[in-house]
């Protein structure tokens, strides 16, 4: 069965420090996958998607077929990346992960 | 408009009413999707429009009936609902849901609902 896995509830780090966002899949074929964040009252929204391979708002995901795995990373992590990060696999539906936390700290 | 809006914001509900829960998108787009997500849970999906049919039912319970009058509108008929149905529902959009390109969906704020 396809599943997400985002085994960290909580990532807290300090301003300035690199993030990294853990995200495994299981699916056999060529998967879509995304990451969707929701920060504090706001509504869920797309943050990143393999196939435009682009870094938005510092951040970057690198789809690797070999580990399964589509990691969110940062460099340089700033309060206002505070949120609820998502990773999803697009089958005929949204696949979400459990999610994890991140709370960046001055 | 690049937004997709729910109303309303919040629904407070008895188990014996009758309420509805409406969604709005005026992207173009062709497919429209309802969630219901729980506290610290990620959303979880109930059903898919798709070109106004509808395509995607995940084994939703019937006091749950979903409407989509036209391409713009999504409209969720809530009926003898039950305490734990309480959660925030979320509706969302995409161009479509058939190709890679067509797959960013785009959610609303969602609407409260509390069933007492």
């Amino acid at each position: 069965a396809q599943r997400v896995t985002q085994p960290e509830k909580l990532l807290s780090v300090f301003k300035g420090a690199p993030v990294e966002l853990k995200c495994n899949y299981s699916y056999s074929g060529s998967p879509e996958l995304f990451w969707y964040v929701q920060y504090s009252r706001q509504r869920l929204q797309l943050l990143l998607r393999h196939i435009s391979r682009e870094s938005i708002k510092g951040f970057t995901a690198d789809l690797n077929k070999g580990e399964t795995s589509f990691h969110l990373k940062k460099p340089f992590a700033q309060e206002e990346d505070s949120a609820m990060y998502y990773c999803a696999l697009m089958r005929y539906k949204l696949i979400f992960g459990a999610g994890t936390r991140l709370a960046v700290h001055p | 408009d690049t937004e997709v809006t729910q109303t309303p914001k919040h629904l407070v509900m008895g188990m014996t009413n009758k309420k509805s829960l409406k969604c709005e998108q005026h992207m173009g787009h062709r497919a429209m999707y309802w969630y219901k997500q729980k506290a610290k849970k990620p959303p979880e999906l109930m059903f898919v429009y798709s070109y106004e049919k509808l395509s995607i039912n995940e084994s939703v319970p019937s006091r749950f009936s979903p409407e989509c009058p036209n391409s713009s509108l999504l409209n969720l008929h809530l009926h003898a609902l039950q305490p734990e149905d309480s959660a925030l529902y979320l509706c969302a959009s995409s161009q479509g849901n058939r190709a890679p390109s067509s797959y960013e969906q785009y959610f609303g704020p969602g609407t409260r609902l509390t069933v007492t």
